[in-house]
């Protein structure tokens, strides 16, 4: 079955930075998109921004323009999210998601999940 | 930036009632609107896709209406493993962006 999963939780300290990982399984790694996004401690869903597997292409939000680095592992079927400068407003449970179009289109909507990965800076 | 919100942000309802919750657009999107189901601890679920296509696997008393600027979601018979927090999210523009997200907790 379609599977993303993520790697562990981590904790970081302000100005530091952190690198998520997302491995796929059961399905075409560079056929879909990968989208990330982010959900802090009781608050609502946040987008970031993905990236074509194929190409290695990506589209990031705005606001985390200059702190996202967004890259792939085709020989792993692992895509991966740098966020740097930390803050503590960036503690979040972050997710990857796979875009629900496939060959090389994009829907923008997002399906299956990854399981989440918290991450918490803190000094 | 779109700016999604949604009511209401919470309401108390009991298992069969039928339940609709609405999400409202900052601009016109079409049909470029999907919801999701959140459970406590677990990754967003897709229920809805482009405003009323209902997504693989997903029961068929979850419906969705509405294009442009306003949407809803209806439960037509809520069953106990509804009782959670439901988010819309528009798909027509960069960044795609939610709504705060409504819960549905039992009465």
């Amino acid at each position: 079955q379609v599977q993303l999963v993520q790697s562990g939780a981590e904790v970081k300290k302000p100005g530091a930075s952190v690198k998520v990982s997302c491995k796929a399984s059961g399905y075409t790694f560079t056929g879909y998109y990968v989208h990330w996004v982010r959900q802090a401690p009781g608050q609502g869903l946040e987008w970031m921004g993905w990236i074509n597997p194929n190409s290695g292409g990506t589209s990031y939000a705005q606001k985390f323009q200059g702190r996202v680095t967004m890259t792939r592992d085709t020989s792993i079927s692992t895509a991966y999210m740098e966020l740097s400068r930390l803050r503590s407003d960036d503690t979040a449970v972050y997710y990857c998601a796979r875009d629900a179009a496939g060959g090389q289109l994009l829907s923008n909507w997002f399906d299956p999940w990854g399981q989440g990965t918290l991450v918490t800076v803190s000094s | 930036d779109i700016q999604m919100t949604q009511s209401p942000s919470s309401l108390s309802a009991s298992v069969g009632d039928r339940v609709t919750i609405t999400c409202r657009a900052s601009q016109s999107i079409s049909s470029y609107l999907n919801w999701y189901q959140q459970k406590v601890g677990k990754a967003p679920k897709v229920l809805i896709y482009a405003a009323s296509s209902l997504q693989s696997g997903v029961p068929s008393r979850f419906s969705g209406s509405g294009s442009g600027t306003d949407f809803t979601l209806t439960i037509s018979s809520l069953q106990p493993e509804d009782f959670t927090t439901y988010y819309c999210q528009q798909s027509y523009s960069i960044p795609f962006t939610f709504g705060p997200g409504t819960t549905v907790d039992i009465k």
